[in-house]
């Protein structure tokens, strides 16, 4: 079975620029999760889906935004791009979210020049 | 407010010798906590979760303990091997939070041949 696939792997952008990155979860899993990850640090929570409507939201500025569509995939929508918005972007799926195993994408490098 | 802590940050051992990561977190009211192994620019692996009713959990030469009441949890790594190098994360999903993640740092682990 196809694992968590995201899109695009990498990315580069200028500052002020939009952009959106995809999310397919595994086969099944009605739950996705968006993460932003800056090098050496721990992931950082963005965004919860599950059945089509927003279960969570971190601490992230409204330049940030997601959804969820009928077939579970998701995009993440970055508006006003700033540089320290550089980082690697994980999407994680799970069957409900709550209590469960967390699967993770290969993730999508965002470059910010 | 949860907040999770990993130390070493970093840790160097030759090949063969056994080793403890250690993870510790401030509240103890969690569903589970989750191992993740993470390669250099690349997504992160699960390796273990430990329910909050559990104890331990194995995996081949992994071995993962959850003490709730203590805020403490391990990850042993028996024989270990140059393949073992990686960053190990550990991630706590607290109650009332949906599937939120809350991850520690990471220990960046190198195994010397």
């Amino acid at each position: 079975d196809a694992g968590v696939t995201q899109s695009p792997t990498h990315l580069i952008k200028t500052r002020g620029q939009q952009v959106t990155l995809r999310c397919s979860p595994i086969s099944g899993h009605k739950s996705v999760s968006w993460y932003q990850q800056v090098l050496g640090q721990g992931p950082q929570f963005i965004f919860q889906y599950y059945e089509k409507e927003e279960r969570g939201r971190g601490n992230f500025p409204d330049r940030f935004s997601a959804r969820q569509f009928p077939n579970y995939s998701s995009e993440l929508n970055v508006n006003a791009l700033l540089l320290g918005d550089s980082a690697l972007y994980l999407c994680a799926s799970s069957p409900r979210g709550l209590g469960q195993p967390q699967h993770f994408g290969d993730g999508t490098r965002l470059s910010i020049l | 407010k949860q907040e999770v802590t990993q130390i070493p940050a970093a840790l160097s051992v030759p090949e063969g010798e056994n080793l403890v990561l250690n993870c510790s977190f401030t509240d103890s009211a969690i569903y589970n906590l989750q191992w993740f192994r993470q390669d250099p620019g690349k997504g992160l692996t699960s390796l273990l979760l430990i329910q909050s009713s559990q104890r331990e959990q194995t995996s081949g030469r992994l071995n993962a303990s959850l003490d709730k009441s203590s805020g403490r949890s391990t990850l042993y790594i028996a024989a270990s091997q140059p393949g073992d190098s990686a960053t190990y994360l550990c991630a706590v999903n607290p109650y009332n939070q949906g599937g939120k993640l809350i991850f520690g740092q990471g220990t960046e682990l190198s195994v010397k041949p």
